[in-house]
């Protein structure tokens, strides 16, 4: 079974439409992240969530908005999307929050295209 | 702030001879450190990690790394490269104060030639 599981894989849409990526880990872990990485690979944290409340929310425009339904979804909207959206998104997840040392667990990411 | 460098942004070796990639970090209360890889479209895999334990660390697939205090380096390394470990490799730091995110290295891309 996959461990931190996201959809969809891939999404292209057009500019100006709302989507949302969903993600859910099976891991019992209690916090649960959502990174970008641009075209040039850079990877750059965009929310933590521990025990479904926000604990970092890095700054990101406030068309992007997370929904931690429960400790094992955090789900990610995007309104209004704009080129420069275009991305891989992936969902992770840890056991206690990452500055503890704890390995953090990735999904395979979500291949936003926004045309 | 905490900050991580790679300092190749690309390597290229043969297969057989040895990987070498290397990571510095800022120096700054006391760091743990990862390196993980990814495989062309693929998620992140953590190979090795470092939270103050022994300098020497040993990860998957034979690859391990050192901690370094004085020189502020983990660079990551294996003695003899496959070509299954063509990827992109990432040197990610966190600070064991505060509330502190993963901050990662910019990715070193990793070439083997048959």
């Amino acid at each position: 079974d996959t461990a931190v599981s996201q959809t969809p894989k891939y999404l292209v849409t057009q500019m100006g439409n709302d989507k949302s990526i969903k993600c859910e880990q099976n891991l019992g872990h209690d916090t649960m992240y959502w990174y970008k990485q641009d075209s040039k690979k850079f990877l750059k944290i965009m929310f933590s969530y521990n025990n479904k409340e926000l604990i970092i929310n890095e700054t990101v425009p406030n068309r992007f908005s997370p929904k931690s339904p429960d400790k094992a979804h955090l789900n990610l909207h995007i309104n209004s999307l704009e080129l420069g959206d275009s991305a891989v998104y992936f969902c992770a997840s840890s056991r206690g929050r990452d500055s503890t040392g704890n390995t953090i667990y990735f999904g395979e990411g979500s291949w936003l295209t926004v045309v | 702030a905490q900050s991580v460098t790679q300092l190749d942004s690309h390597v290229s070796v043969s297969e057989g001879t040895p990987v070498l990639l290397r990571c510095n970090y800022s120096s700054s209360y006391s760091p743990s450190l990862f390196w993980y890889v990814q495989h062309p479209n693929k998620g992140l895999q953590l190979l090795l990690k470092y939270t103050s334990a022994a300098t020497l660390v040993k990860g998957i697939n034979g690859f391990e790394a050192e901690f370094k205090k004085s020189e502020t380096s983990f660079h990551l390394t294996k003695p003899s490269a496959h070509m299954s470990d063509a990827a992109e490799y990432f040197c990610v730091v966190t600070y064991r104060s505060g509330n502190t995110p993963l901050v990662f290295g910019k990715g070193t891309r990793l070439s083997v030639i048959a």
